[in-house]
């Protein structure tokens, strides 16, 4: 156990909606990090925030947003969904802002758009 | 853009040992090094910066050459534990502040 955890588990919806994960770091840990990963794409960073604020950025589309809250729990929202958002994704956290530190990942969302 | 990984997969038996490598186009400021196993979430390895740090942990080591944007994790005595689908994670030094994970190796092992 990581001590990162990811809500929901399991999450099947519909192209065109909107969905939120939800993620809550490490106790002590300030960065948040999203990632995707599906099997035509592989694993792919999408944004980290480190307290509250946006660090960097990666692949994500302009659908997907972020946001680290003051209690620095971080949620993901997915709008107008297509098919191909089909993927497992996963949050990290990790103890510092500079990405060359180690992350722990939590278990994953794994969302299904039909 | 994305770090090519080699092999793309492997089949070893228990005791035998592994080179993967990772190598980028692009110059590196770090590799991160993962194992994922099926279903499961990445579980960090070892970071190397920099400066051609070679690190280890046990029986896995890893190297990174700069020049060569290259990295290499070294499995020694592969136990059944080892075996999953491994990833580099490269920080770019490019302009834009970028972390790519390599194509995946996969690693078996057998009894």
């Amino acid at each position: 156990d990581s001590g990162v955890t990811q809500t929901p588990k399991h999450l099947i919806t519909a192209t065109g909606q909107r969905v939120t994960l939800r993620c809550s770091p490490r106790s002590g840990d300030l960065s948040v990090y999203w990632y995707q990963q599906s099997l035509d794409q592989g694993l792919q960073f999408l944004i980290q925030y480190y307290n509250g604020e946006e660090r960097a950025k990666g692949n994500i589309l302009e659908r997907f947003s972020a946001q680290q809250f003051p209690d620095l729990h971080s949620e993901l929202n997915l709008s107008s969904l297509e098919l191909g958002d089909s993927a497992l994704y996963f949050c990290a956290s990790s103890v510092a802002a500079d990405i060359s530190y180690e992350q722990y990942f939590g278990p994953g969302t794994r969302l299904t758009v039909t | 853009q994305q770090p090519v990984q080699s092999p793309q997969a492997v089949i070893l038996r228990e005791g035998e040992d592994a080179v993967i490598n990772c190598s980028s186009s692009k110059a590196l400021y770090s590799v991160h090094w993962y194992r994922q196993k099926h279903g499961e979430a990445p579980v960090f390895l070892m970071i190397l910066l920099k400066g051609g740090e070679q690190k280890g942990h046990e029986k896995i080591s890893a190297s990174f050459n700069e020049k060569k944007q290259q990295s290499s994790l070294y499995l020694t005595a592969s136990q059944l534990s080892y075996s999953g689908t491994y990833f580099c994670g490269t920080e770019v030094t490019s302009g834009t502040y970028k972390y790519i994970f390599g194509t995946g190796t996969r690693l078996k092992v057998l009894a």
